[in-house]
């Protein structure tokens, strides 16, 4: 059984700071990873995606992979009270199925 | 482009009743996927499918079926509905799958689905 796993939070962050989202994995041969945006009652929302080691920054989202330790991080600067959602990490191993974690909810107070 | 749309939104149906939730994509995506979402769950796949006439079973695929007739649907069936099939469904679609740009998932609305 493939294995996703993230800290199901809450997680809560004020205004401006930064969130720090983590996420690890089972099989070592996944080979993309995927973060997803999830509103309540609302479907989920690619953000960022990421296939080699180290960083990989769009606006204000960085995400963070290490293939030697298996895990998957995503970092928000500047956190804003919209990005409060729950964040769902996706991992596909190069074929049909993706797997997902349970996600990690956060909340940015303002 | 409209994405990936599904209809309908939300049902409610009695046990024992069966329906149909719809899933089209309009990106030419070879990969189609349903998903169910429980609360506080994750995303489970029931089904996918790589292309129009080849399905295959995902994690949670009792209980429903699927067909691929055309690269645009694919639709999702539920046989005898029961109270554990209540949930949120999704339909998603990629381009491609492994590491290379084209295998992230688009994901449609959802349907909401109540079995009493």
């Amino acid at each position: 059984q493939k294995e996703v796993e993230q800290n199901s939070g809450p997680l809560s962050v004020p205004e401006g700071a930064i969130a720090s989202l983590n996420c690890t994995y089972s099989d070592r041969g996944s080979q993309s990873f995927f973060w997803y945006r999830q509103y309540s009652g609302k479907s989920p929302e690619l953000i960022m995606f990421i296939y080699s080691n180290g960083d990989k920054e769009d606006g204000r989202f960085t995400a963070q992979l290490n293939k030697a330790s298996q895990y998957v991080s995503l970092l928000i600067r500047d956190s804003q009270p919209s990005d409060s959602a729950t964040y769902l990490c996706a991992v596909n191993e190069g074929r049909n199925q993706f797997y997902f974690g349970t996600g990690t909810s956060l909340t940015v107070i303002p | 482009n409209a994405g990936v749309t599904q209809t309908p939104k939300f049902r409610i149906l009695k046990i024992g009743q069966s329906m149909t939730l719809q899933c089209t994509q309009d990106m030419n995506h070879n990969y189609m996927y349903w998903y169910r979402q429980d609360p506080g769950m994750g995303l489970k796949l029931i089904y996918y499918s790589v292309g129009a006439g080849i399905t295959d079973k995902g994690e949670v695929p009792n209980g429903y079926n699927v067909s691929r007739s055309t690269t645009e649907d694919f639709p999702l069936r539920l046989e005898l509905a029961a109270p554990s099939q209540t949930s949120v469904y999704f339909c998603a679609s990629s381009r491609n799958v492994g590491g290379g740009l084209g295998n992230e998932q688009y994901f449609g609305p959802g349907t909401r689905l109540t079995v009493t």
